[in-house]
């Protein structure tokens, strides 16, 4: 069962684009959406984060935005650079007294180019 | 800063064989946590450790066991490696409380024939 969904699986965008990524949760009991960029042979590494209290989160050029009540919510990379080509996962938490179990998505590939 | 440190950083194995994959971190985080990433299929969570001392099931645990060692050690062990565990395995660790980012390894890449 796959708590969250994402897609689209793979996207070429010119650079200077605005890809858009998106992801849909089903647990109403998640309070943390993190998105994480991982470079080839390189371990996943947090980008932004957004709290469901918020409808959008900017952090230089990339952007969240979050649609509560449809379970949903998207990165979009302003002006992309070759440099963005990389593989990109949303997740998903809830609160707990121990450690963040983060649920991923499946993964995004995308690839800038010139 | 090394953060967090996987080894090895590629294995091959045969079926039936037994391994520890080791992760180790030096920023003095409580949380660790052991996933495998599989093509199509994101990152699931193992085994995590909310605190030295303290270890509790992923999504996928089966197969697998854990030992916390200490604060900055957290090991992965597969008892009797089955061609179904090929994976690329992330150990990450983070602060504990609240929703702190988790900082990744850069992995053990682990074929079983």
């Amino acid at each position: 069962q796959q708590q969250v969904k994402q897609s689209p699986q793979s996207l070429i965008v010119q650079k200077g684009g605005i890809p858009i990524i998106n992801c849909a949760y089903e647990n109403t009991a998640f309070d943390y959406f993190p998105w994480y960029q991982q470079f080839p042979g390189k371990g996943p590494a947090l980008l932004i984060a957004i709290r469901p209290d918020v409808s959008e989160k900017k952090e230089g050029r990339f952007t969240i935005s979050f649609n509560k009540s449809a379970k949903q919510f998207s990165l979009h990379i302003m002006d992309s650079q070759p440099g963005d080509s990389a593989t990109y996962f949303c997740a998903a938490s809830k609160l707990t007294g121990g450690g963040n179990k983060l649920t991923f998505g499946t993964g995004t590939q995308l690839k800038v180019e010139l | 800063n090394a953060g967090v440190t996987q080894t090895p950083k590629f294995q091959v194995l045969k079926t039936g064989q037994s391994m520890t994959l080791q992760c180790a971190q030096d920023m003095n985080h409580n949380s660790m946590y052991w996933y495998r990433q599989d093509p199509g299929m994101g990152l699931r969570l193992i085994y995590y450790s909310a605190s030295e001392g303290t270890t509790d099931k992923g999504e996928v645990p089966n197969g697998y066991n854990v030992s916390r060692l200490n604060k900055r050690e957290f090991s992965l062990r597969l008892e009797s490696a089955a061609p179904s565990q090929t994976s690329v395995y992330f150990c990450a660790s983070s602060v504990t409380g609240g929703n702190q980012p988790q900082h990744f390894g850069d992995g053990t890449r682990l074929s079983i024939l």
